[in-house]
């Protein structure tokens, strides 16, 4: 079935070292989300990723959607403790009858130590 | 309104037993969505409804699930006969355009228990 695969599945680091994790679909997306969700809270919309090739960027969050729109990755600058959640992209399969279906990576789990 | 809200927020069920989920989307929202998220994983999705219309039930596991959305705003994930495997965390989601092209907000979730 169609699967966005996400990794690294976690990532540790001290605060103020760079952070990234990356998505990855066999099939092509027609656009892609990303989500922040803290310990013990429900998923927070990032941003949308639509275009082939788009870079988009929100203060320390850069985000980036392939030129092929089958992988995305979200890199953050220079982490703070504030960063500390689980980070899911979540893609769109062009076509086909899933109108409304979004498929979730499994996401990636950020520490950062102070 | 101020959010999506669910309720009840926990519920603990003896296996067999059939439960209820409840999901108000913000206001005016036309999408509705219905996700399960297991620990550790990200949300699954289980069914989508644009107003009343349930469009896409293709996540659903079985036919002991079931969804509606009478009036187009409220909606119910009613699980029949409920079995282990069904803890999980039910995630309600609104956006207020049509199909995946838009931000989604979610509730707070209803944390299942099957004993």
């Amino acid at each position: 079935g169609q699967q966005v695969m996400q990794i690294p599945q976690y990532q540790h680091v001290q605060e103020g070292e760079d952070f990234t994790t990356y998505c990855n679909s066999s099939t092509t997306l027609s656009n892609i989300q990303w989500y922040k969700q803290r310990p013990g809270g429900h998923p927070v919309f990032l941003i949308q990723l639509v275009k082939s090739g788009e870079v988009k960027k929100q203060k320390r969050l850069t985000f980036q959607f392939g030129e092929a729109k089958k992988n995305s990755s979200l890199h953050i600058t220079a982490t703070q403790t504030t960063d500390v959640g689980t980070y899911f992209c979540a893609g769109r399969y062009a076509g086909g009858t899933s109108y409304g279906k979004l498929t979730f990576g499994q996401g990636t789990i950020l520490t950062v130590h102070p | 309104g101020a959010g999506v809200s669910q309720s009840p927020r926990y519920k603990v069920a003896k296996r067999g037993q059939d439960v209820a989920l409840r999901c108000d989307p913000i206001s005016g929202h036309v999408s509705l969505f219905w996700y399960q998220q297991a620990l550790g994983q990200g949300p699954e999705f289980l069914t989508y409804f644009q107003n009343e219309a349930q469009l896409d039930k293709s996540g659903l596991p079985s036919d002991r699930f079931f969804a509606e959305r009478p009036e187009g705003s409220v909606s119910t994930l009613k699980i029949q006969r409920t079995q282990q495997e069904d803890s999980a965390v039910y995630l309600c989601a609104s956006s207020q355009g049509t199909g995946g092209f838009y931000e989604q907000y979610f509730g707070p979730g209803t944390r299942l228990t099957v004993t």
